[in-house]
């Protein structure tokens, strides 16, 4: 089993629609992070987060520590918001990032 | 301000081939340096890490080598590539273990 698994592997939605993005993981941590990669690859950080919540224009992510899970909403969603979205967490023992696969978001016109 | 700067794009190469991707990091000195590989449908996974000049460390055994000849250069090497070296190559930096990292556009390498 991985030690960080992201819910859904892929999600195609309508424009508009309210997004939830999952990860879950069953290690110690420092930190959590979510990136997001674009299609041509590049990996942009989105958020770090250690505890509770942060919002940052129609994306908040959310950490709930005692249940090692974190969930990243899009508010109205749009087109452009499709990308490959990662969940990455900072091991507490030797702050490693250890990965999630990724979650694939089609957000269709 | 800080910014990484992560070359070639898009790389083919013949299988036996030598490689050298190269990576910089202006704005910040003494980063911590990661060269992280991606293969198709996978996570991301982490090659190497520098926490300081001629300092590299290895997580995965394999075809690869890394060194860091200036602070703020971080160079990810190969004497002959083999196909399953083919993958998008990410470079990242980060302030120290504990803080956000900060990606490259990475490198899209085909070894044929």
């Amino acid at each position: 089993k991985n030690e960080v698994e992201q819910s859904p592997q892929n999600l195609t939605a309508q424009e508009g629609e309210f997004i939830t993005i999952n990860c879950s993981y069953s290690v110690g941590i420092s930190a959590l992070h979510w990136l997001q990669q674009h299609p041509g690859g590049g990996i942009v950080s989105l958020f770090m987060l250690s505890s509770g919540k942060k919002k940052h224009g129609r994306l908040i992510a959310t950490i709930n520590i005692q249940e090692k899970h974190s969930s990243l909403h899009i508010t109205a969603s749009h087109p452009r918001d499709s990308a490959v979205y990662i969940c990455a967490v900072r091991s507490n023992s030797n702050y490693q990032l250890i990965w999630g696969a990724g979650t694939k978001l089609i957000i269709k016109p | 301000s800080q910014t990484i700067h992560q070359w070639p794009a898009t790389l083919v190469q013949p299988v036996g081939s030598p490689l050298s991707l190269e990576c910089t990091v202006e704005g910040t000195s003494n980063p911590n340096l990661y060269w992280y590989r991606q293969a198709a449908g996978r996570g991301l996974q982490l090659l190497f890490y520098s926490v300081g000049i001629g300092q590299i460390s290895s997580e995965v055994p394999q075809n690869l080598s890394a060194s860091r000849p200036q602070d703020r250069q971080f160079i990810l090497s190969s004497k002959k590539l083999l196909l399953s070296d083919s993958g998008f190559y990410l470079c990242a930096w980060s302030v120290n273990a504990l803080t956000e990292a900060f990606f490259g556009q990475g490198t899209r390498l085909t070894v044929v």
